[in-house]
């Protein structure tokens, strides 16, 4: 079992739709979680990061947490074709050092 | 500088030779990471610098890589031997570290071709 996980996708939305995007993790201790973009040729940048179970809102991103079933997620509200990149979640394991990756959903917002 | 920056941005090389690659961090930053991006694939973790403790070798994926950082802060990775399957991104980033939600700074990445 990978230690992050997430569907590869495509995830194919039209726009101004909502897209949600999953990601499971196995380190029951994990701390932090991170929600990356990364356009195609460049390097990640941070959207969104929680640490508390529950819901996170930033402009059109809602992160949203659930410790017990080790799942976070990420809302993308009135999608724009802007948002069309591949979408990396990150998980800071319990000793509060390694951040570990997962292979990343690619998002596709069509007119 | 006031990213992170890595040198050199692409490296191609033949199978067997050595390559290094250079990350400078964000000045002030002790958290120092590499990792390896191949094509249309996620990040895979390599090795952890954190002030003056022992990195987190642990994502190393064989005795041919290797990292080192001098006074905390330009890190080097180096692959001897090279094979084709290394071939990939070798990103490095950077944080402060004063807490654990402590946002990555990302350099543009070396782009490795092994022939």
């Amino acid at each position: 079992q990978k230690e992050v996980e997430q569907n590869s996708g495509p995830l194919s939305v039209p726009e101004g739709a909502i897209a949600s995007l999953n990601c499971t993790y196995s380190d029951r201790g994990s701390q932090s979680f991170f929600w990356y973009r990364q356009y195609s040729g460049k390097s990640p940048e941070l959207i969104m990061f929680i640490y508390s179970n529950g819901d996170k809102e930033d402009g059109r991103f809602t992160a949203q947490l659930n410790k017990a079933s080790q799942y976070v997620s990420l809302l993308i509200r009135d999608s724009q074709p802007s948002d069309s990149a591949t979408y990396l979640c990150a998980v800071m394991g319990a000793a509060g050092n390694k951040l570990t990756f997962g292979g990343g959903t690619r998002v596709l917002v069509k007119p | 500088g006031a990213g992170v920056s890595q040198s050199p941005s692409n490296k191609v090389t033949e199978k067997g030779k050595d390559v290094e690659l250079r990350c400078d961090p964000i000045s002030g930053h002790t958290a120092l990471y590499w990792y390896r991006q191949s094509l249309g694939q996620g990040l895979e973790f390599l090795i952890y610098f954190q002030g003056n403790s022992a990195p987190d070798k642990s994502g190393l994926p064989s005795d041919r890589f290797s990292a080192e950082r001098t006074g905390g802060s330009v890190s080097t990775l180096t692959i001897q031997r090279t094979q084709q399957e290394d071939s990939a991104v070798y990103l490095c980033a950077s944080s402060s570290y004063r807490a654990t939600n402590e946002k990555l700074f990302f350099g543009s990445g070396t782009q490795l071709s092994v022939l």
